[in-house]
């Protein structure tokens, strides 16, 4: 079946580090690629998302390449802030009638001023 | 709109207990979801509702069942509470149609079960 496989945190970066949380995928055709945000005490919210290989979606500074040949959706962000900090889960929705997603374990991240 | 909304926020159950967990979403959409959130571990699929008046389960339905009330409302029902189901319980919905595929996520409801 479907799954994902996600970077192990927690991850502490300063402000303004450089930041790269792993995802790598295993599916069965193309799946569509999504990372969620997670803010302390909040429900999950869509932060990116890639429909087909080599998409590449952002927002808010983050960005992602949906990458075919290794399985892969590597979250990326230049310059993190303090604002950042959150639970990331990586996720991919299958081709099932319901859509349902799958979703990584998450990796906790926290960004010190 | 209030988007995806869920009661109760926190509930504390014996073991043995029911209770039911309430789910309402003001966007029409066709497909709501519960998953469950335990440490290390993600979000998991419980049930879900493809469109109104269907249910199925999804990767941990054991202990659970579901009504899709109407086309807002999904609830999710412990007829008999246990300890292996403590965790934080997320509804979501989503349009499921061509590329509108995002799920919204509720606030969640955080169940312990002593």
């Amino acid at each position: 079946g479907d799954s994902v496989t996600q970077m192990e945190g927690p991850v502490t970066l300063s402000e303004e580090a450089f930041l790269t949380i792993n995802c790598t995928y295993t599916a069965t055709g193309y799946p569509s690629l999504f990372w969620y945000v997670q803010y302390p005490g909040e429900g999950l919210q869509l932060l990116l998302k890639a429909t087909k290989a080599d998409d590449k979606g952002s927002n808010k500074g983050f960005e992602a390449t949906y990458r075919k040949e290794t399985t892969s959706f590597h979250l990326e962000k230049g310059s993190v802030q303090v604002s950042d900090s959150a639970v990331y889960f990586c996720a991919l929705r299958g081709k099932g009638s319901a859509r349902q997603l799958t979703f990584g374990s998450g990796t906790q991240l926290t960004v010190l001023p | 709109n209030a988007g995806v909304t869920q009661t109760p926020k926190f509930q504390v159950l014996k073991t043995g207990q029911s209770m039911t967990l309430q789910c309402a979403q003001d966007m029409n959409h066709n497909s709501m979801y519960w998953y469950r959130q335990d440490p290390g571990m993600g979000l998991r699929l419980i049930y879900y509702s493809a469109s109104e008046g269907t249910t199925d389960k999804g990767e941990v339905p054991n202990g659970y069942n579901v009504s899709r009330l109407n086309k807002r409302e999904f609830s999710l029902r412990l007829e008999s509470a246990a300890p292996s189901q403590t965790s934080v319980y997320f509804c979501a919905s989503s349009e499921a149609r061509g590329s509108q595929d995002e799920q919204f996520f509720g606030p969640g409801t955080r169940l312990t079960v002593l």
